[in-house]
């Protein structure tokens, strides 16, 4: 069965804590991102990667940090850097990076909350 | 870089009716607008597409027309249906330069079908 899949669903952390969100995809797919939702904000995108050890800053990185060791994961770590870290995180991956017109596949999510 | 502004936030309609939903862009380079579907507690689903180079695209009850000269694009849902109640997001992409294969999405539309 294809697909994205989020670790935890929720999440809880105690402020000034380091966090880190799983994001596995099966679907054979170059490309993966990490967006942050908040109530209507719509989505913003932290980082992403149009393939394996390689990935770009988005439009708000500050506070959080990424990898790409392997195609099919790319785990997102929230800081203690991150001032407002609760949030729900969302991760997608496209077949990319051959062109812009490639559907995003959206995992369910993580609901973070820093307490 | 790109804006992407949506409206309505909310939209309430009663079944049988046709929901609208509007997008505007601000970079006149883009070149695909993707809508989202998002319904509670789950990742975004594309329910529809359209590229620059076409003026409406339909897909049953729902349809997307552009204009490029305006910037803007919106969604036509008819014939709605209480399975139809979730978040609307619009996106926008452009095709090379530091933005290749990233989306940047509206606020999103919250909309309610009441049976």
């Amino acid at each position: 069965d294809g697909g994205i899949t989020q670790s935890p669903k929720y999440l809880f952390r105690k402020e000034g804590q380091n966090v880190t969100l799983s994001c596995e995809q099966n679907l054979n797919h170059d490309a993966m991102y990490w967006y942050r939702q908040d109530p209507g904000q719509g989505l913003r995108l932290i980082y992403y990667s149009q393939i394996v050890n390689d990935f770009q800053k988005g439009d708000i990185a500050e506070g959080y940090s990424v990898s790409r060791e392997k195609k099919e994961s790319f785990p997102l770590t929230v800081t203690s850097a991150q001032k407002n870290p609760t949030a729900f995180y969302l991760c997608a991956s496209s077949t990319g990076p051959a062109g812009v017109f490639n559907e995003q596949f959206f995992g369910p999510g993580t609901r973070l909350t820093v307490l | 870089g790109e804006n992407v502004e949506q409206h309505p936030s909310t939209l309430s309609v009663q079944e049988g009716d046709s929901a609208v939903i509007k997008c505007t862009y601000s970079d006149s380079a883009s070149n695909y607008f993707p809508w989202y579907k998002q319904e509670l507690g789950k990742g975004p689903q594309l329910i529809i597409d359209i590229r620059s180079n076409v003026g409406e695209k339909k897909d049953q009850r729902i349809a997307v027309t552009l204009n490029k000269t305006a910037k803007h694009f919106s969604l036509h849902i008819t014939e709605t249906q209480p399975e139809d109640s979730a978040v609307y997001f619009c996106a926008a992409s452009r095709a090379g330069g530091t933005s290749y294969g990233k989306l940047t999405f509206g606020q999103g539309t919250i909309l309610t079908v009441h049976p």
